[in-house]
């Protein structure tokens, strides 16, 4: 079945731009059926969508991060990534990869990958 | 934004227990609500999808109901493997949020 992984630093410095990865196995990132997701945890906020990407490069996020984010697809690596640019202690967070599925508001997120602990701080 | 809660936030329970979790939106979210299961260190996984259907592989045990803004998940007998926190997450709106997590553990 399909998997994710995330990958990337573990220590961003503030003001710097923090870089993830999420790896997709067993199955193929290049489904139409399919957006690729990130969602973080902090302490603070929960669970957080951030953003999600197809694999012809289309993207949606939320509005709040948006002036921060680039998402990128690398279909032949079966990969898919995130960059937030501008970091604070606020980002500081667990952040997980997620295939979403469903059309519309059938929306789901299924599977996720473990989560990548993400820390800025100097 | 739609916001979510959850209550309660905790709870404590013995093994056989029913065990029955609220998730609230701030507005009619009709049935587009899911419910994710999350151990430490694991995977969040999907439960529940629109209110009241159970995903592949979950056990009967797992039900949901509700629509509008008022939802329950229930664990019809607590098993070891339950003790986790849940969280509820709606997709009505584009904005897909998440309750805050009601976290399930052992008495």
């Amino acid at each position: 079945q399909v998997q994710l992984q995330e990958s990337g630093p573990g220590l961003v410095k503030p003001s710097q731009t923090l870089s993830l990865t999420c790896t997709v196995s067993g199955g193929s990132i290049s489904s139409g059926d399919y957006y690729w997701s990130w969602i973080r945890q902090s302490p603070g906020k929960g669970l957080e969508w951030i953003g999600y990407i197809s694999y012809s490069g289309s993207t949606d996020s939320n509005p709040s991060l948006k002036s921060r984010l680039i998402m990128s697809v690398d279909t032949s690596k079966s990969q898919f990534s995130l960059k937030l640019s501008s970091v604070t202690a606020a980002d500081t967070a667990v952040y997980y990869c997620a295939r979403k599925a469903g059309a519309k508001s059938f929306t789901v997120f299924s599977p996720w990958g473990q989560g990548t602990l993400v820390t800025v701080s100097s | 934004d739609i916001q979510m809660t959850q209550s309660p936030s905790s709870v404590s329970a013995f093994v056989g227990d029913r065990v029955t979790i609220t998730c609230r939106a701030s507005q009619s979210i009709s049935s587009y609500l899911n419910w994710y299961q999350h151990k430490p260190g694991k995977a969040p996984k999907l439960l529940i999808y629109a209110a009241s259907s159970l995903h592949d592989g979950v056990p009967s045990r797992f039900s949901g109901s509700g629509s509008g803004t008022d939802f329950t998940l229930t664990i019809s007998s607590l098993q070891p493997e339950d003790f986790a926190t849940y969280y509820c997450q709606q997709s009505y709106s584009s904005l897909f949020t998440f309750g805050p997590g009601t976290r399930v553990h052992i008495k």
